[in-house]
């Protein structure tokens, strides 16, 4: 089945590390997307990348970085410069710019 | 750019009562429109989506929303909803630009 997969589910770091967290897709979609979910705040948009090799920030790009070396990977670093990394990050792909979104079940990171 | 406000952070309902999810929008340009559900530490599912043509549309579960344009709005509804109903629900709304806004959610509560 396609899907877009999110590893590890959860995450624990020290404060001043950075961490890596994973998105792979199987469905061929040219778009990825990073977003970060905090409770009562709905999703916000951290980077996105439209095709291979290009990535812009989004609203909330402070202390991240990602990049996109292969159509199915997308990684994002969380780096030490994040001043509240605790939180639920969810990837995304599409087909397009206007098409719907599909996710994978998030990695939910907690930092000490 | 465009804002969603999701005017109920929480609704309270007993099983086979109807429910509404209310979603207001603002956007100087012509939009296009998803609701997505989102179950306990799980990403998020489209629920349905208005691109253009019938300003109604409806899911496969039971779910129906409307899109009015003169009152920037995207009601969800259910005339009957299940205990399985139980979920945060998200309105979003893009542009064709990958950036799409997501309201802050209304957490849905389904009593027997």
């Amino acid at each position: 089945d396609g899907g877009i997969t999110q590893s590890p589910k959860y995450l624990f770091r020290k404060e001043g590390q950075n961490v890596t967290l994973s998105c792979e897709q199987n469905l061929n979609h040219d778009a990825m997307y990073w977003y970060r979910q905090d409770p009562g705040q709905g999703l916000r948009l951290i980077y996105y990348s439209q095709i291979v090799n290009d990535f812009q920030k989004g609203d909330i790009a402070e202390g991240y970085s990602v990049s996109r070396e292969k159509k199915e990977s997308f990684p994002l670093t969380v780096t030490s410069a994040q001043k509240n990394p605790t939180a639920f990050y969810l990837c995304a792909s599409s087909i397009t710019g206007d098409s719907p979104l599909h996710f994978g079940n998030g990695t939910r990171l907690t930092v000490t | 750019a465009q804002s969603v406000t999701q005017l109920d952070s929480q609704v309270p309902v007993f099983e086979e009562a109807p429910v509404e999810l209310r979603c207001n929008y603002s956007s100087s340009v012509s939009v296009y429109l998803f609701w997505y559900v989102q179950y306990p530490n799980q990403g998020l599912q489209l629920l349905l989506k208005y691109l253009s043509g019938s300003t109604l549309v409806e899911s496969i579960n039971g779910f129906e929303a409307e899109f009015n344009k003169s009152q920037t709005s995207f009601h969800l509804r259910k005339p009957s909803v299940h205990i399985s109903d139980t979920a945060e629900y998200f309105c979003a709304v893009g542009s064709n630009d990958y950036k799409l806004s997501f309201g802050a959610g209304t957490t849905v509560t389904v009593r027997a």
